[in-house]
């Protein structure tokens, strides 16, 4: 029973252009969601996080956009750089818990 | 400042062994969790400490288990080894079990348990 989906295992994107990297979840009692970077060898990074009551949230060159109706979240970077290159992960809180629901991972790679 | 460190970094056992893999939270840190991150899969809740108290178990068999120490640190163990339990074994800590959620946690770079 997934209840975070990462349905891209993969994305290549050019250096400089947008990357887009999408989670569908199943659960409407998430109330937080995050985004982690993953290096090989490097445990995962946070790097940017909304709760459920909003729909935004920017820092830098990373927005996250949530569309509860849709149960769906996405991860824009732009402009995309090679040192983005890495796994990310979309991650989600079930209400009233304190343990994160992660998906199968996004590999990006940003092309030179 | 150091960060989360997780001891030790690889590591190779056999089938029905006993292991027991360790972490130090960032310095004032009261909350450690572990995550179970299987090849090809993201990681997986399998328990939450916070003062020394069980706060979250996620759907693992009893032969894991894990305790937090007085000064945070934390040990987790796994029994009769299993070739499944072949894994990436994270750790995170946190300030407390909700503080700094929108800041989510800050993982160590993790254990890799191979069982043959």
């Amino acid at each position: 029973d997934q209840q975070v989906k990462q349905n891209s295992p993969s994305l290549s994107v050019q250096e400089g252009r947008i990357s887009i990297l999408n989670c569908d979840y199943t659960n409407s009692m998430f109330d937080y969601f995050l985004w982690y970077k993953k290096y090989p060898a490097e445990g995962p990074t946070f790097l940017i996080s909304i709760s459920s009551i909003k729909d935004k949230n920017e820092d830098g060159r990373f927005t996250v956009f949530l569309n509860k109706s849709a149960k769906h979240l996405s991860l824009h970077i732009v402009p995309s750089q090679p040192g983005d290159s890495a796994v990310y992960f979309c991650a989600a809180r079930p209400s009233g818990t304190y343990k994160y629901i992660f998906g199968t991972g996004t590999r990006l790679k940003v092309l030179a | 400042d150091a960060g989360v460190t997780q001891s030790p970094t690889h590591l190779i056992k056999t089938r029905g062994q006993q292991v027991t893999l360790r972490c130090s939270p960032i310095s004032g840190h009261k909350s450690v969790s572990w995550y179970q991150q299987v090849l090809g899969q993201g990681p997986q809740f399998i328990f939450q400490y916070y003062e020394k108290e069980e706060r979250g178990r996620g759907n693992f068999p009893d032969r894991f288990s894990a305790r937090q120490f007085p000064n945070y640190s934390s040990e987790l163990n796994v029994n009769a080894l299993l070739l499944g339990d072949s894994a990436l074994y994270l750790c995170a800590s946190s300030l407390g079990l909700g503080a700094g959620i929108a800041a989510g946690y800050t993982f160590g770079s993790g254990t890799r348990l191979t069982v043959v």
